[in-house]
């Protein structure tokens, strides 16, 4: 258990609803990361918050995905009008750069789109 | 898109044998990260390798960076069953704040 806790663990659900994530930091750190996973793939980047500020965003992340993390602490993903492709691990990390680049990923969330 | 490309893509060894896997990445980079993932977790963080740094030890791991070749190793000595997981090189460079993942490379240690 790295200290980072993402919610619900897994979720399915039918094409064309909403989902959304959370995504709980270890407390102290002000980066936040999210990532996709497909199986057998690295992870690829999504988005990365600085504290409360959305720095940097894929390309792949298309109109239908939004984050936001409010007060700098805990980050929700959400995912509009769900495909099937969009069926995926979502990861979250977080870091603390002032002391180390190392990323402290939690468990993920596995979505399923039916 | 993703930077790295691990090499090989399975490696399956006998417990006690060393096991080696490369990364080769497109960019100049600030650092290089190795991440261990078993299977359906996670990723756990290994090591960390600067860009002016050629070679780190943790343990039974050792990691040499060549930025000349663009490319990256990590050895793991005496393997054991535990060390049966997916291995990623995450790739972070100037001007951007996300990491890029390799491919991976699936290392099974058979007991």
């Amino acid at each position: 258990d790295t200290g980072v806790s993402q919610n619900p663990r897994h979720k399915i659900t039918k094409r064309g609803q909403n989902v959304t994530f959370r995504c709980d930091p270890i407390s102290e750190h002000n980066r936040l990361y999210w990532y996709r996973q497909t199986l057998g793939q690295g992870p690829e980047f999504l988005t990365y918050f600085q504290n409360e500020a959305q720095l940097e965003k894929s390309r792949l992340l298309s109109d239908r995905f939004s984050a936001e993390r409010p007060k700098g602490s805990f980050s929700t993903l959400e995912i509009q009008r769900t495909e099937q492709g969009d069926s995926a691990m979502y990861l979250c990390a977080s870091s603390r750069p002032r002391f180390t680049d190392t990323q402290y990923f939690g468990p993920g969330t596995r979505l399923t789109v039916l | 898109s993703q930077q790295g490309e691990e090499d090989p893509q399975a490696l399956s060894i006998q417990e006690g044998e060393n096991a080696t896997m490369n990364c080769s990445y497109k960019t100049s980079i600030n650092n290089l990260q190795w991440y261990r993932q078993n299977s359906g977790r996670g990723l756990v963080h290994l090591i960390l390798i600067r860009s002016n740094e050629r070679e780190k030890h943790s343990g039974r791991l050792r990691v040499t960076l060549d930025t000349s070749k663009k490319s990256s190793s990590l050895l793991i000595t005496a393997s054991r069953a535990a060390d049966t997981a997916s291995y990623f090189c995450a790739t972070s460079t100037s001007g951007t704040y996300k990491y890029i993942f390799g491919t991976g490379t699936r290392l099974k240690v058979l007991a």
